[in-house]
């Protein structure tokens, strides 16, 4: 299957610092990226939709200013959370799908980010 | 509004014994419908999908699922559980029309016996 990268796998800041996460498609090109929370015992959370070359779509609730997406390419798209707060500690996973109406989703293996 | 519900947070399972993991979905349009897995510490892997044709659709490890459409349900089915199969499985629904979103339920954590 096709594979998608996440780095850095887990990432420790000071409250009020930004991260930045890149998620990459190593072996085919994503067309679509989205960008999702977990929740210990919870489902993902789907914070935004992101088309290479256009703006994300974020979800309501989601604050755009907040949580930055850029889809540069067809193979990299990345998530940077600014200021960051103890609220913000939580597992981001990244997933792409390819061209060609396949619609099924390929995730990376997740970001663990504790803000302290 | 789409949604999708798994009413068992756990289901247990002796190895060698078939099982079934329970998904029903409400979306406007078609549904696009899709099994995914999660191993501790891993990402989520696709197992399946339903999308049009055959109402039963073969993937990945043994796993099947029927998509029932009076039902609204697709569950996920293996006929022999292996100790391995033992993960967290989600089901997730996206509208055949336009948007992209695909809505995942809750997630059933399943455990075989050995």
């Amino acid at each position: 299957g096709a594979v998608v990268s996440q780095h850095p796998s887990w990432v420790i800041c000071k409250s009020g610092t930004s991260v930045k996460i890149e998620c990459r498609s190593l072996d085919f090109q994503a067309t679509t990226m989205f960008w999702y929370r977990q929740f210990p015992k919870q489902s993902l959370m789907l914070m935004a939709t992101s088309n290479e070359g256009s703006k994300a779509t974020y979800e309501q609730g989601v604050e755009k200013d907040k949580f930055l997406i850029n889809h540069a390419s067809l193979t990299l798209s990345t998530l940077t959370v600014t200021s960051a707060h103890p609220e913000d500690s939580s597992f981001y996973i990244c997933s792409g799908v390819g061209a060609g109406g396949t619609y099924e989703q390929y995730f990376g293996p997740g970001t663990r980010l504790t803000v302290t | 509004a789409q949604s999708v519900a798994q009413p068992e947070d756990q289901v247990n399972v002796a190895e060698g014994n078939p099982l079934t993991v329970k998904c029903t979905y409400s979306v406007s349009g078609n549904p696009y419908l899709f099994w995914y897995v999660q191993y501790p510490n891993r990402g989520l892997q696709f197992l399946l999908k339903y999308i049009t044709g055959d109402n039963l659709v073969k993937g990945s490890y043994g796993f099947e699922a029927e998509f029932n459409k009076s039902q609204t349900s697709f569950h996920l089915k293996k006929p022999s559980a292996l100790v391995s199969d033992s993960a967290l499985y989600f089901c997730a629904v996206r509208d055949s029309r336009g948007y992209q979103k695909v809505t995942f339920g809750t997630g059933t954590k399943l455990q075989v016996i050995p």
